[in-house]
């Protein structure tokens, strides 16, 4: 167990309807970063929160937000789904934001949009 | 062309088998080098991360990098079948921001 904690583990969804997928980062951890894993992409980094502020932007589509909140848990919304959205959203945690190497994972939510 | 490219497998040995498993890229200015593995339907686990060029030996586990190659491999010693999973290669430029290659499923019989 990592320490990192997402919910929900599955959700099924429709074509253009909006989800918004939580996590919580482990104690300590001040930076939160959202990936995407697909079958035919891979895992692929998304954004990274560090204390509330956006620090990073991967390959995020502008129909994916994200926020860390105060107390650190960070929300990846996700609208106009599309059948190619249906993957695995993993968040992962790390205690700083500069040249950090450990990245602890969550057990991440499957998300199936039909 | 991706810039992290891995063999996806499956690649099936047998216990006590040494395993080799590998990672090439195409960009010069990643300078760390992690390795994770991931079982079924649970998220990445970080097993080793590295620097510089030369090994890295953690247990069972030993990591190499070639940066002049630009090729990174994993070494399992002694596999078990609590070894299956997904290995899953990552790098790092300056910053955060994780690039992984596609994973290797490694499958070990008993």
């Amino acid at each position: 167990d990592s320490g990192v904690t997402q919910t929900p583990k599955h959700l099924i969804t429709a074509t253009g309807q909006r989800v918004t997928l939580r996590c919580s980062p482990r104690s300590g951890d001040l930076s939160v970063y959202w990936y995407q894993q697909s079958l035919d992409q891979g895992l692929q980094f998304l954004i990274q929160y560090y204390n509330g502020e956006e620090r990073a932007k991967g390959n995020i589509l502008e129909r994916f937000s994200a926020q860390q909140f105060p107390d650190l848990h960070s929300e990846l919304n996700l609208s106009s789904l599309e059948l190619g959205d249906s993957a695995l959203y993993f968040c992962a945690s790390s205690v700083g934001t500069i040249n950090n190497n450990e990245q602890f994972f969550g057990p991440g939510t499957r998300l199936t949009v039909l | 062309q991706k810039e992290v490219e891995q063999d996806p497998g499956p690649l099936s040995v047998p216990e006590g088998a040494i395993v080799s498993l590998n990672c090439t890229y195409s960009n010069s200015a990643f300078q760390y080098f992690m390795w994770y593995r991931q079982y079924s339907r649970k998220g990445p686990e970080l097993l080793m991360y590295t620097y510089s060029s030369g090994n890295k030996e953690d247990g069972r586990f030993t990591a190499q990098v070639d940066k002049s190659s630009k090729y990174i491999s994993l070494f399992i010693r002694d596999s078990q079948p609590s070894d299956s999973a997904t290995y899953l290669c990552a790098m790092r430029k300056a910053g955060n921001m994780l690039t992984f290659g596609g994973g290797t499923r490694l499958m070990v019989k008993p």
